[in-house]
């Protein structure tokens, strides 16, 4: 069964700093991988997606994330955050037979930027 | 270009009732799926319709049920609800050309 974790449920950084959110998947098969951003009473924003090829994918908003399949990671960084990115992250995995339909998703990682 | 359209927004209902909502999936999409994200939690995948059927159904019990109509919008039907049901139910809709769901802002549900 695949299964996603996101071991920082909290992270506070100061604006302008440089953010990474962890995300570990379990899977048996080529993953299909997904950021996606909420913010309060907000549905679901698509931040960056990995099917295949290289492994680092720039994603909107100043996002990008990096594949490692040996560490079975894809970590979400941002060189400098403002304050608007304060906001719940979540990372999903796809299965390839019905990928985008089927999402499993981590428990998110609430992100508070300090001014 | 609206996107993906829920209703109601927000409801209150009471232990044992029954609760219908419903999604617009984005123009051009034809497959609609939903899930359910408790207060604090990821969300968690019910199921997804296509072609007016049910094609694949998270674990989730029976009281779950849900149908497509053929302008592909889509409703989530909870029946005998519980306390636990209380939560943030979300549509998502897909569509060519790429394999990525377009979330809508959710229906927010609270059992008392």
């Amino acid at each position: 069964a695949q299964s996603v974790t996101q071991p920082d449920i909290h992270i506070t950084v100061s604006e302008g700093a440089s953010l990474e959110l962890r995300c570990n998947y379990s899977y048996g098969a080529t993953p299909y991988l997904f950021w996606y951003v909420q913010s309060p009473g907000q549905g679901l924003q698509l931040l960056l997606k990995y099917f295949s090829g290289d492994t680092l994918v720039q994603g909107i908003k100043g996002f990008e994330a990096e594949f490692k399949r040996s560490q079975s990671s894809f970590n979400l960084r941002k060189p400098s955050v403002h304050w608007s990115d304060a906001a719940e992250y979540f990372c999903a995995v796809g299965t390839l037979k019905a990928a985008g339909n089927k999402l499993t998703f981590g428990g998110g990682t609430r992100v508070l930027v300090k001014p | 270009d609206a996107g993906v359209t829920q209703s109601p927004t927000h409801l209150i209902k009471t232990r044992g009732q029954q609760v219908t909502l419903r999604c617009s999936p984005k123009s051009g999409h034809d497959t609609v799926s939903w899930y359910q994200q408790a207060l604090g939690q990821g969300p968690q995948f019910i199921f997804q319709y296509y072609e007016e059927e049910e094609r694949q159904r998270g674990n989730f019990p029976d009281r779950f049920s849900g149908h497509q109509f053929p302008n592909y919008s889509s409703e989530l039907n909870v029946n005998a609800l519980l306390l636990g049901d209380s939560a943030l139910y979300l549509c998502a809709s897909r569509g060519p050309p790429a394999n990525v769901l377009t979330f809508g802002a959710g229906s927010r549900l609270t059992v008392l």
